[in-house]
């Protein structure tokens, strides 16, 4: 069955940085696009970056622009999310997610994984 | 960006009833709606896609409707293990966006 599990939060520094990473099994990792979205404490869900299936293509929300950096390793199978110049407002916890169509994706989140916590604080 | 809405923002409600969550985008997105449900502490779940599409493992009590600006989901007969909050998200377009979220609890 599909597993994504996330990994790297942890609190940080306003300023600083972190990488996290999302380890996937039970599908062909290589053929489908991903996401990552973020849910603040209390808050809704905002979607974050999406990357397609050979990393060709990568889109951004505004909120990250400039900041953060999406990436994969398909000899891995895993996702990952370089977060930089992190702000108080990144606090979230961040889902990594798989899209539902093979190779450029539909934007329709099938999978997630349990979530990994930021926490941007001094 | 496409702007979701959604009402009620929360509803309280008993087990065995009828629930309609309501769904609202900015401008038309077609059948581009999805309905997810999360619980306390867990990951989103898709229910539902393409407005009315039951996702595979679902409960067929969850169904879906509409398109264009107006969508809506449905809870047949309310069960204890739905008590949760749902978001709709349009996969229209880029930015993926989602609703705020409607969260149902037990009345």
């Amino acid at each position: 069955q599909v597993q994504l599990v996330e990994s790297g939060g942890g609190v940080v520094q306003p300023g600083g940085s972190l990488r996290l990473s999302c380890a996937a099994s039970g599908f062909t990792f290589s053929s489908y696009g991903m996401h990552w979205v973020r849910q603040a404490p209390g808050k809704g869900l905002e979607w974050v970056a999406f990357i397609r299936y050979d990393g060709s293509n990568k889109y951004y929300a505004d909120s990250v622009k400039g900041r953060f950096t999406i990436s994969r390793d398909n000899s891995k199978n895993t996702l990952y999310l370089q977060m930089n110049s992190l702000r108080a407002e990144d606090t979230a916890v961040y889902y990594c997610a798989k899209d539902a169509r093979l190779w450029f994706g539909e934007l329709l989140l099938d999978y997630w994984g349990q979530g990994t916590l930021v926490t941007v604080s001094s | 960006d496409i702007q979701m809405t959604q009402s009620p923002s929360s509803l309280s409600a008993s087990v065995g009833d009828r629930v309609t969550i309501t769904c609202r985008a900015s401008q038309s997105i077609s059948s581009y709606l999805n309905w997810y449900q999360q619980k306390p502490g867990k990951a989103p779940k898709l229910l539902i896609y393409a407005a009315s599409s039951l996702q595979s493992g679902v409960p067929s009590r969850f169904s879906g409707s509409g398109s264009g600006t107006d969508f809506t989901l449905t809870i047949s007969s309310l069960q204890p293990e739905d008590f949760a909050t749902y978001y709709c998200q349009q996969s229209y377009s880029t930015p993926p966006t989602f609703g705020p979220g409607t969260k149902v609890d037990i009345k």
